[in-house]
């Protein structure tokens, strides 16, 4: 079935420095990747999405990659702040038939830490 | 406007009982879904729904069911709870993409 995989689990950054989190998936008909980030006692929020037909995207300080024919997607963040110490999921996403709603397969998660 | 609201936030439960989570969204999305959340496992989907009246299974559906008789509703069930059900539950909703997620339901079987 499909997988995704995400590394690091943990991840220990200066502040300032940049930080990358990588993921790999292995249903070829995924074509949507999100990016959560979930802080302490919350559920999941969205900070980032890429759709297949994009190799880039960048929203302020953060920017993910993809690329389909490796089928891995990266979640880059420049200029790490104490505020995005946190969890943060990639995911993948096929569509679902007939509806327009989609499956979205999580990878295991990534632990950032930003040191002062 | 509440967003993704799961009930009850905390329960504690003996091995074989029975119980109910329910999640309710006020955005009239059509999607919905149950993840677990387990450490080093991340979240998997245990089922999901598509539309008022329909479900289906996601990746670790056993033990578990689920209804979606209104469309604001999603409930999961644990019909004989297991020490393996021990885990934070999420709820989400959707409309095209974008998961929208409950603050989640922590569940300890004993």
């Amino acid at each position: 079935g499909e997988n995704v995989e995400q590394h690091p689990s943990t991840l220990s950054v200066q502040e300032g420095d940049s930080a990358v989190i990588k993921c790999t998936y292995s249903d070829s008909a995924s074509n949507y990747f999100p990016w959560y980030k979930q802080e302490l006692g919350k559920g999941p929020q969205l900070i980032i999405d890429i759709r297949s037909n994009v190799g880039e995207k960048k929203d302020q300080r953060i920017a993910v990659t993809l690329n389909k024919t490796a089928k891995h997607f990266s979640l880059h963040i420049t200029e790490t702040q104490p505020e995005d110490s946190a969890v943060y999921f990639c995911a993948a996403s096929t569509r679902l038939g007939y509806s327009s709603a989609s499956k979205i397969i999580f990878g295991s998660g990534t632990r950032l830490s930003i040191r002062p | 406007n509440a967003g993704v609201t799961q009930t009850p936030k905390f329960r504690v439960l003996k091995t074989g009982q029975s119980m109910t989570l329910l999640c309710a969204q006020d955005m009239n999305h059509e999607y919905m879904y149950w993840y677990r959340q387990d450490p080093g496992m991340g979240l998997r989907l245990i089922h999901y729904s598509v539309g008022e009246g329909t479900t289906a299974k996601g990746e670790v559906p056993d033990g578990y069911n689920v209804s979606r008789l209104k469309k604001q509703n999603f409930l999961l069930g644990l019909e004989s709870a297991a020490p393996s059900q021990t885990s934070v539950y999420f709820c989400a909703s959707s409309r095209t993409g974008e998961l929208f997620f409950g603050e989640g339901s922590r569940l300890t079987v004993l």
